[in-house]
């Protein structure tokens, strides 16, 4: 499966911090996406970054992808209280799609 | 916008019950999944499915059925529900592979408890 992992479990932040939430995995891939979830809601699909790119933006979203490394990393700039929720990595192969455990993001007014 | 419905936001049940979840998506994708998710353990995927009347296994799909009969529904069956499988249940769904780049679209989640 395309498992990612994030790194780290939990994050704490001030708001208008930045917050920086890496994912590795271990096979190759078509594309990686990131997602949200606040709590005790389904996911919310952020951005998604092709294996041919090494940078994206979406807003206040900032996504790096290196195939070398088989990582990527999601910046989350000037956050916000309302921007505290778990953040997922799904690294893509094919079809099927595997989450992992997620960051657990906190911003603190 | 997509909308991935699934029927009830919280359940509770009785051991040895069958439990039916419902999960609606009104986009016309092929693929459709069923996840739970459990503190600790992430999303483990437990079913999905390519098109009507197809489905395949997940990681854990032990004590759980799956059925499709219609292309916009997807339905999970608990055939005797035990106190393990008190979990989030989240429904998604998906275009075909290669399009869209199989961006899933989940429904709010149903939390069940298995008393």
């Amino acid at each position: 499966s395309q498992q990612g992992e994030e790194d780290p479990q939990a994050l704490s932040i001030q708001e208008g911090e930045n917050a920086t939430m890496n994912c590795s995995y271990k096979t190759s891939i078509n594309n990686l996406q990131w997602y949200r979830q606040n709590s005790g809601r389904g996911l919310v699909h952020l951005i998604l970054i092709r294996s041919n790119e090494r940078e994206k933006h979406s807003g206040r979203l900032r996504v790096t992808l290196d195939t070398s490394k088989k990582s990527s990393s999601l910046l989350i700039t000037a956050s916000r209280a309302a921007d505290t929720a778990s953040y997922f990595c799904a690294p893509v192969g094919y079809q099927k799609v595997t989450f992992g455990i997620g960051t657990k993001l906190q911003v603190i007014p | 916008d997509v909308k991935v419905t699934q029927s009830s936001r919280y359940l509770v049940k009785r051991t040895g019950e069958k439990v039916f979840l419902e999960c609606v998506q009104d986009m016309d994708h092929e693929n459709m999944f069923w996840y739970r998710q459990d503190p600790g353990l992430g999303l483990r995927l437990i079913y999905f499915s390519y098109d009507v009347k197809m489905k395949e296994k997940g990681d854990i799909p032990e004590g759980y059925s799956v059925s499709r009969e219609k292309k916009e529904r997807f339905s999970l069956i608990l055939e005797s529900a035990s106190t393990n499988q008190t979990s989030m249940y989240l429904c998604a769904s998906s275009l075909s592979p290669g399009r869209e780049g199989n961006i899933q679209y989940f429904g709010a989640g149903t939390r069940l408890s298995v008393l």
